[in-house]
C-alpha cells in the first residue's frame, strides 16, 4: 500500500514568488491535512480538507491556501513568498473525519522542503 | 501561547534503559493524544495513541500514560535501542476540532550504545 506522496521534495524560490505543493494521500483516505515545520517550532497546523471542503484552518495568513480534488489529492499554494516561509511542509492523510473516539491517526508524507531566498 | 509543551528539548539515555518523554497540555478540551517520532529528512511516523477515556496504552516497547487531572502525558520506551534516536512529538486534539492536531515542539532522544 503506497504511503502519502508529496512533490516536489525540495524547491528553492525567491521572495515574492508563489509556490504550489502537491500531496497524494493513501488510497481510501479522504482527509488531508497540511502542517508547517520550522526550526525550533513544532508542527503548525495549516488546514484540513475532507471531501473537497476545507473543514479546519489554522492561524496562517491568507497567502496560504489549499484545495482538494475529487480523488482526495490535495495541493497547497503560498503566494507572495516571504523569507519566513522557508520550512518543511508536511501533508498527512487519515481514513476519514472524526470518529466517536475522536480524531483519526495522521499518516505523514516525507514533506516538501521550501527555501525562500 | 503553547497549548502543548515538551519542556525537555533533548534527552540522552543508555541503550537498554528506559526512556521517558514528557508532554504537558493546557487545553482541557483535548481528548485524543498521539506520539510521533521523526528522523531527519523523513515525515513523522505514528507511534502510539491514547484517548481520554483511558489512562494507559501499551504497544510493544512503547507505553503512553495519561494523567488528565495534571494535563500530562508521558511516553515510556523500554528497553531503549539506538534506532530509537529521533525527535519525538506529542500531539493533541479535541473532538470538536476534527483533525486539527496541536503538536509540541519535540524532544530529541539520543540512545547511546
Amino acid at each position: 500500500k503506497a504511503g502519502v506522496t508529496q512533490t516536489p521534495r525540495y524547491l528553492i524560490k525567491t521572495r515574492g514568488q508563489q509556490v504550489t505543493l502537491s500531496c497524494s494521500p493513501i488510497s481510501g483516505h479522504r482527509s488531508v491535512s497540511w502542517y508547517q515545520q520550522t526550526p525550533g517550532q513544532g508542527l503548525q497546523f495549516l488546514f484540513e480538507y475532507f471531501s473537497e471542503t476545507q473543514r479546519n484552518k489554522g492561524n496562517f495568513p491568507g497567502r496560504f491556501s489549499g484545495r482538494q480534488f475529487s480523488n482526495s489529492r490535495s495541493e497547497m499554494n503560498v503566494s507572495t513568498l516571504e523569507l519566513g516561509d522557508s520550512a518543511l511542509y508536511l501533508c498527512a492523510s487519515s481514513v476519514a473525519g472524526t470518529s466517536l473516539l475522536g480524531a483519526n491517526v495522521l499518516t505523514f508524507g516525507a514533506g516538501s522542503r521550501l527555501t525562500v531566498l | 501561547d503553547q497549548q502543548v509543551k515538551q519542556n525537555s528539548p533533548s534527552l540522552s539515555v543508555q541503550e537498554g534503559r528506559i526512556s521517558i518523554l514528557n508532554c504537558d497540555y493546557t487545553n482541557s478540551m483535548f481528548d485524543y493524544f498521539l506520539w510521533y517520532k521523526k528522523y531527519p529528512a523523513e515525515g513523522p511516523t505514528f507511534l502510539i495513541s491514547i484517548s481520554s477515556i483511558k489512562d494507559k496504552n501499551e504497544d510493544g516497547r512503547f507505553t503512553v500514560f495519561l494523567n488528565k487531572s495534571a494535563k500530562h502525558l508521558s511516553l515510556h520506551i523500554v528497553p531503549s535501542q539506538p534506532g530509537d534516536s529521533a525527535v519525538y512529538f506529542c500531539a493533541a486534539s479535541a473532538r470538536t476540532d476534527g483533525q486539527n492536531f496541536v503538536f509540541g515542539p519535540g524532544t530529541r532522544l539520543s540512545v547511546l550504545p
